[in-house]
């Protein structure tokens, strides 16, 4: 079965500094998808950032960026100049890449930028 | 606008009492999905549907039911057989052609007294 930790259960930065959460997962599938998901105070879930095991390159959404290390079984966060409105929840999702299958997240990551 | 309505927002219930869930998603999504979110628990997955009339228990499916009977529509039951349903739940949907990314309600807060 396949699971993803998540290692840092809270983290705090000051504004326009850069921070980095960290995710690992376990799997024995070679075709997977990978996601970190945001879910603010409001509590409305979003995509931030999605990865495709088969891509070697990572995957960029504008300040957002990931760390994909396929040996490793490694999917880290990269946020460049955080901003007030980064405070959330950040939750690690593995799917396997197969017809009928389901996503397993991560236990979350409480990330709180501080003015 | 496209997307999942989750009601009630808040729901308060009583031991002993069955309590349904409304999820309704116009993104005509085929996979539809109902997690459960305790502090520190991330998201645990009750339930899942890929197709109408049919659907798959996850992890944590028991003192729950669900049913599929409209692409649009993924109720979740809470029964009262389920022993600490005090939670927040959220549901859900996705499509099968897609990359997988999942789209969300905002959650049902539900309390038993």
């Amino acid at each position: 079965a396949q699971t993803v930790t998540q290692s840092q259960p809270e983290m705090s930065v000051q504004e326009a500094e850069t921070v980095t959460l960290s995710c690992t997962y376990d799997t024995s599938e070679n075709n997977y998808y990978l996601f970190w998901y945001k879910q603010p105070p409001s509590r409305q879930m979003i995509l931030v950032i999605r990865q495709e095991a088969y891509k070697q390159q990572n995957a960029t959404e504008n300040r957002f960026s990931v760390n994909f290390q396929k040996a490793a079984k490694s999917f880290s966060l990269k946020i460049s100049d955080s901003q007030l409105g980064d405070t959330a929840m950040y939750f690690c999702a593995f799917m396997k890449r197969v017809r009928d299958d389901k996503i397993i997240f991560g236990k979350g990551t409480r990330l709180h930028i501080l003015p | 606008d496209g997307g999942i309505t989750q009601s009630p927002k808040y729901l308060f219930r009583k031991e002993g009492q069955n309590v349904t869930l409304s999820c309704e998603q116009n993104l005509n999504h085929d996979a539809m999905y109902w997690y459960r979110q305790d502090p520190g628990q991330g998201l645990r997955l009750i339930y899942y549907s890929q197709i109408v009339n049919d659907f798959q228990k996850g992890d944590i499916a028991e003192g729950y039911s669900v049913s599929r009977e409209k692409k649009e529509s993924f109720p979740l039951t809470v029964t009262s057989a389920q022993k600490n349903p005090t939670a927040f739940y959220l549901c859900a949907s996705s499509s099968r052609t897609g990359a997988g990314e999942l789209f969300f309600g905002e959650g049902s807060r539900l309390t038993v007294l």
